[in-house]
């Protein structure tokens, strides 16, 4: 079975600073690995997914993730965030291969906080 | 694309009451996940469809829900005689076909059980 870990519950940030929300995974197979971000009272909407090739990957509004196969980590980075960017980022997986179904197992979340 | 719908948005019960949900995956998807989020927690894997056909249940399915997708579109998710731990987000999500497509999520339903 896999499992994520975010190792941050909640990270405050100011206005224009970086940012990285961490993410490490657990798994005995391959695995696709994806970045969901979840504003208030809203449902999931995609950032990034690595499936293969490069270990880094770009995503929407700015965020970019790295896939560090020998860490499993999946640390998502962004270099300067907006007011807008406060919401809550989930990591997840899911099992590479044919046999899955495709389920997504999620971390706990990370809440992301940016300050004027 | 009119994306992924789900009603209600809010469900407020009293204990012991059945509810049902309904989730309308984008037309074509023909995989349909649900998925249940409690406070402070990411979602957890409910169950899987693909077509009308249930490929997949998780343990957290206990015996008072059920899920249908009668005729492979939309999907309902029932609960019998609520109980206070099933008050959460229940998540709907889809996705067109096999292995690496994401899964487009609707706005979720929040169940609360007084």
């Amino acid at each position: 079975a896999q499992s994520v870990t975010q190792l941050d519950s909640q990270v405050p940030v100011f206005e224009e600073a970086p940012v990285e929300l961490r993410c490490n995974y657990s798994s005995s197979v391959s695995v696709y690995l994806f970045w969901y971000v979840q504003y208030p009272n809203q449902g999931l909407q995609l950032l990034l997914k690595y499936l293969s090739g490069s270990t880094l990957v770009k995503g929407i509004n700015g965020f970019e993730a790295e896939f560090n196969k020998s860490q499993t980590s999946f640390h998502l980075r962004k270099p300067s965030v907006h007011i807008s960017d406060t919401a809550e980022y989930f990591c997840a997986v899911k099992k590479g291969g044919g046999t899955s179904y495709g389920k997504l197992t999620f971390g706990q979340g990370t809440i992301l906080t940016v300050h004027p | 694309d009119t994306g992924v719908s789900q009603n209600p948005r809010h469900k407020i019960t009293k204990r012991g009451q059945n509810v049902t949900f309904r989730c309308d995956p984008i037309s074509e998807h023909n995989r349909l996940y649900w998925y249940r989020q409690t406070l402070g927690q990411g979602p957890e894997f409910l169950t899987y469809f693909q077509n009308e056909a249930q490929l997949e249940k998780s343990r957290l399915l206990s015996d008072r829900f059920s899920a249908e997708r009668p005729k492979g579109s939309f999907s309902t998710l029932e609960i019998q005689r609520t109980e206070q731990g099933d008050s959460a987000m229940y998540l709907c999500a889809s996705t067109p076909g096999t292995g690496q497509n994401e899964q487009f999520f609707g706005p979720g339903t929040r169940l609360t059980v007084l």
